[in-house]
This record gives structure tokens, C-alpha cells and sequence, in this order.
């Protein structure tokens, strides 16, 4: 089975802009969460989304938003981007919800906001 | 608020001695636990897990032991090898099921040859 895809694997963006991620998880699974890391922060939750549905949501503002198509392919949407925003973008896929089992990640996207 | 605290920010081991990494967690509705191990330029991969029925899992190289009194978990491996020098996070379930995982902060394990 092919992994969990991500695109871009980089990008640099300045401030204000907005950005989209994308995420492709491994064939069959419903269950695609988000996730931000940075230095010293580990890798916080941004929101899960399972059959099209956000499911469960971490305490980050609304300026970050996600959506899940019917092929179960992910998007995430940051807006006005800030400076803070910088870090590596996770995504996993699982076959269930996310807090059933072990998740499978995909390499990221290394977002830099100059 | 981290409701899963990894104290050590990076740990240095001869390989083939044993690595413990220590995790610590907060919140006694935790009841799955797993660990993850990144290498860079990668996403984490799943290691070992251990429900809180449980006091210890093993896999191979790898043990996980479960101490809920103290709220405390700690990963075993033994002996430690040259490859498993990566960023070992430990993460955290809340009973039910049906509930986001809470990671760590991540220890960078170095096993020097």
C-alpha cells in the first residue's frame, strides 16, 4: 500500500498570505488528522476529519480550517498568515477514528512564513 | 496546558545499553498510550502502545511500562542501536474511543556507537 502523501513538502510563504495543504491518506482509511510541530512544542493537534466530518478540533484559532473530500483526501487552509505559523505540518490517516489505534504519517509540509 | 509532558529533551546512550525514555501525563482519563519514533525529513511512525489494563507490552527490542499511580510510562529498548538514534514522542488517548491523541514533546535519542 502506498503511504500517506503530503503536498507540498516545502513552502515558504510571507506574512498576511494564505496557504492550503494537502494530504492523501493510505487507501481505506476514513480518518485524517492534522497536526502542527514546532521546537520544543511537539506536535500539537489541529483537528481531525472522518467521513467528510470534523470530528474533534485542538485549540488553535480560526485562521486554521481543513476539509475532507468524499475520496477521504484532506485539505488544510491557514489565513493570514503569521510569523508564528512556521513549522511542519503533519497529517495521519487511520482506518478508524483517530483515538482508536495507531496513526500512520505522512512526511510533512515545512511551512516558513517570512 | 501540556497534558503530556516528555521532561527530557534528549538523551545519550552507548548502543548496546538500554534507552529509557521517560513520559509523564496528567489527566487519570488517559487510557491508551502509544509511542511514536521520527526520523528527520519523515513523518513518526508507530512503535509500541499499551491500554491502561495493562502494566507492561513488549515488542522485540522494544517494552513499554505503564505506572498509572504515578502517571507515568517509560519506554525500554534493549540493547539500543545505532538506528534507533531518532525524536521518540509519547502520546495519550481520553477513554472513550473516540477521542484525539495528545503527543509529547518529543526526546531525541542518540545511541553512540
Amino acid at each position: 500500500k502506498a503511504g500517506v502523501t503530503q503536498t507540498p513538502r516545502y513552502l515558504i510563504k510571507t506574512r498576511g498570505q494564505q496557504v492550503t495543504l494537502s494530504c492523501s491518506p493510505i487507501s481505506g482509511h476514513r480518518s485524517v488528522s492534522w497536526y502542527q510541530q514546532t521546537p520544543g512544542q511537539g506536535l500539537q493537534f489541529l483537528f481531525e476529519y472522518f467521513s467528510e466530518t470534523q470530528r474533534n478540533k485542538g485549540n488553535f484559532p480560526g485562521r486554521f480550517s481543513g476539509r475532507q473530500f468524499s475520496n477521504s483526501r484532506s485539505e488544510m487552509n491557514v489565513s493570514t498568515l503569521e510569523l508564528g505559523d512556521s513549522a511542519l505540518y503533519l497529517c495521519a490517516s487511520s482506518s478508524g477514528l483517530a483515538g482508536t489505534g495507531e496513526q500512520y504519517f505522512g512526511p510533512g509540509t515545512r511551512l516558513t512564513v517570512t | 496546558d501540556q497534558q503530556v509532558k516528555q521532561n527530557s529533551p534528549s538523551l545519550s546512550v552507548q548502543e548496546g545499553r538500554i534507552s529509557i525514555l521517560n513520559c509523564d501525563y496528567t489527566n487519570s482519563m488517559f487510557d491508551y498510550f502509544l509511542w511514536y519514533k521520527k526520523y528527520p525529513a519523515e513523518g513518526p511512525t508507530f512503535l509500541i502502545s499499551i491500554s491502561s489494563i495493562k502494566d507492561k507490552n513488549e515488542d522485540g527490542r522494544f517494552t513499554v511500562f505503564l505506572n498509572k499511580s504515578a502517571k507515568h510510562l517509560s519506554l525500554h529498548i534493549v540493547p539500543s542501536q545505532p538506528g534507533d538514534s531518532a525524536v521518540y514522542f509519547c502520546a495519550a488517548r481520553l477513554s472513550g474511543g473516540y477521542q484525539k491523541v495528545t503527543f509529547g514533546t518529543g526526546t531525541k535519542l542518540q545511541v553512540i556507537p
